[in-house]
């Protein structure tokens, strides 16, 4: 079982919806979430860090569920221009060190 | 500012050469990264970097990947005896320090390709 699952799609709306993405992580020791995004043939870019409380970014949200070890993202509104890869990202340390994990990424296309 | 820059960008080499990659981190970082990325799928992590030390090498595939970091700048990895399955994107991030909020920023990556 890897350490950090997604759905991998794609998932395919049509523009103005609303969408959700879970991402489950499987090692409790985890410390830090993020969602970044990753446009074909480029390098992933951060969307946003994922706060226990939960944060906002216009129409995006990020949720931390520690208990149930999953993070997701709710993308309101959606645009053309959302289509891409969304890949979750865990971090933890571990000795002096931290391992970074990303998920192997959610594709969303978004039609008109 | 820079960001962070790979090169090449595109590295086609045959079975069995020894190729080395490039990454130059954002001016100031101290936190550098390298993943790799097969067609269609996630970035698989490989080595990080604090300064020039590397305290994580677990994700190296095989003994045939090395990196180095000097000078706490430029970082090279190397792969020798290449296969067809190194065939990948291999990506670089820096981050300005190794802490748990730091945001990690990508270069381009350089493809290579394996005949």
């Amino acid at each position: 079982r890897k350490e950090v699952e997604q759905d991998p799609g794609p998932f395919n709306v049509p523009e103005g919806a609303t969408v959700a993405f879970n991402c489950t992580y499987s090692n409790s020791a985890s410390q830090s979430f993020f969602w970044y995004r990753q446009d074909c043939r480029k390098e992933p870019k951060l969307l946003m860090s994922v706060y226990s409380s939960g944060n906002e970014d216009g129409r995006f949200t990020a949720q931390l569920n520690r208990a149930s070890q999953y993070i997701s993202l709710l993308i309101r509104d959606s645009k053309l221009s959302d289509s891409a890869t969304y890949l979750c990202v865990v971090r933890r340390s571990y000795s002096s060190a931290s391992k970074i994990i990303f998920g192997s990424g959610t594709r969303l296309s978004i039609r008109p | 500012g820079a960001g962070v820059s790979q090169s090449p960008s595109n590295k086609v080499t045959e079975k069995g050469k020894d190729v080395e990659l490039r990454c130059d981190p954002i001016s100031g970082h101290t936190a550098l990264y390298w993943y790799r990325q097969s067609l269609g799928q996630g970035l698989e992590f490989l080595i990080y970097f604090q300064g020039n030390s590397a305290p994580d090498k677990s994700g190296l595939p095989s003994d045939r990947f090395s990196a180095e970091r000097t000078g706490g700048s430029v970082s090279t990895l190397t792969i020798q005896r290449t296969q067809q399955e190194d065939s990948a994107v291999y990506l670089c991030a820096s981050s300005a320090r190794q802490g748990v909020t730091d945001t990690q920023y990508f270069g381009p990556g350089t493809r290579l390709t394996v005949l």
